[in-house]
């Protein structure tokens, strides 16, 4: 049974457009949602997390909307920068135990 | 950068041989968890290590099997290779019972079986 579940697989967006990428989870014990991206030949880096005490975060052009009833989660990626192509991966855990990652969405930002 | 090295970069090895890859964490960082990205694919737990113990373990066979040394160093051992087994390898720390959930990811180890 797959943890957590990640959409869409690859996105396309112009520069100075909005990517946004979509997680839903499983298991109601989670209680930390980081989101990584990762660049070719490198290992995931965290980009920024919540707790499902806050429905949002928000971290420069980065934010977390969180929905608590829905079990869902989702990065919001304002004035997206070709810097910003790379592949991004959720993920759930709850303290202490083994991170659940999504399958990754390829991020493609367009000049 | 996290802090984390992981050696060596890349690795090829045959079907039916054994392979060992390193780690080392932060400093401070007694829980290490090591992963499985095949390519495409999002990580896959393979098992974590606190104070060099066992501390669970995902859904792969006991040929995989680790070590984790004093010096927040840690081991990733896999017998009977696989072709399947070719994946890029991942280990992260973090500071377990600092209150933060964050793991601190290295830049993994390519292992490329033929």
């Amino acid at each position: 049974q797959q943890q957590v579940k990640q959409s869409p697989q690859s996105l396309i967006v112009q520069k100075g457009g909005i990517s946004i990428i979509n997680c839903a989870y499983e298991n109601t014990a989670f209680d930390y949602f980081p989101w990584y991206q990762q660049f070719p030949g490198k290992g995931p880096a965290l980009l920024i997390a919540i707790r499902p005490d806050v429905s949002e975060k928000k971290e420069g052009r980065f934010t977390i909307s969180f929905n608590k009833s829905a079990k869902q989660f989702s990065l919001h990626i304002m004035d997206s920068q070709p810097g910003d192509s790379a592949t991004y991966f959720c993920a759930s855990t709850y303290t202490g135990n083994q991170f659940y990652f999504g399958t990754g969405t390829s991020l493609t930002v367009i000049p | 950068e996290t802090g984390v090295t992981q050696s060596p970069t890349h690795l090829i090895k045959t079907r039916g041989q054994q392979v060992t890859l390193r780690c080392s964490s932060q400093s401070g960082h007694n829980t290490v968890s090591w992963y499985q990205q095949a390519l495409g694919q999002g990580p896959q737990f393979i098992f974590q290590y606190y104070r060099e113990e066992e501390n669970g373990r995902g859904n792969f066979p006991p040929r995989f099997s680790g070590l984790q040394f004093p010096n927040y160093s840690s081991e990733l051992n896999v017998n009977a290779l696989e072709l399947d087994d070719s994946a890029l390898y991942l280990c992260a720390s973090n500071p377990m019972g600092g209150g933060t959930d964050t793991q601190y990811f290295g830049p993994g180890t390519r292992l490329t079986v033929l």
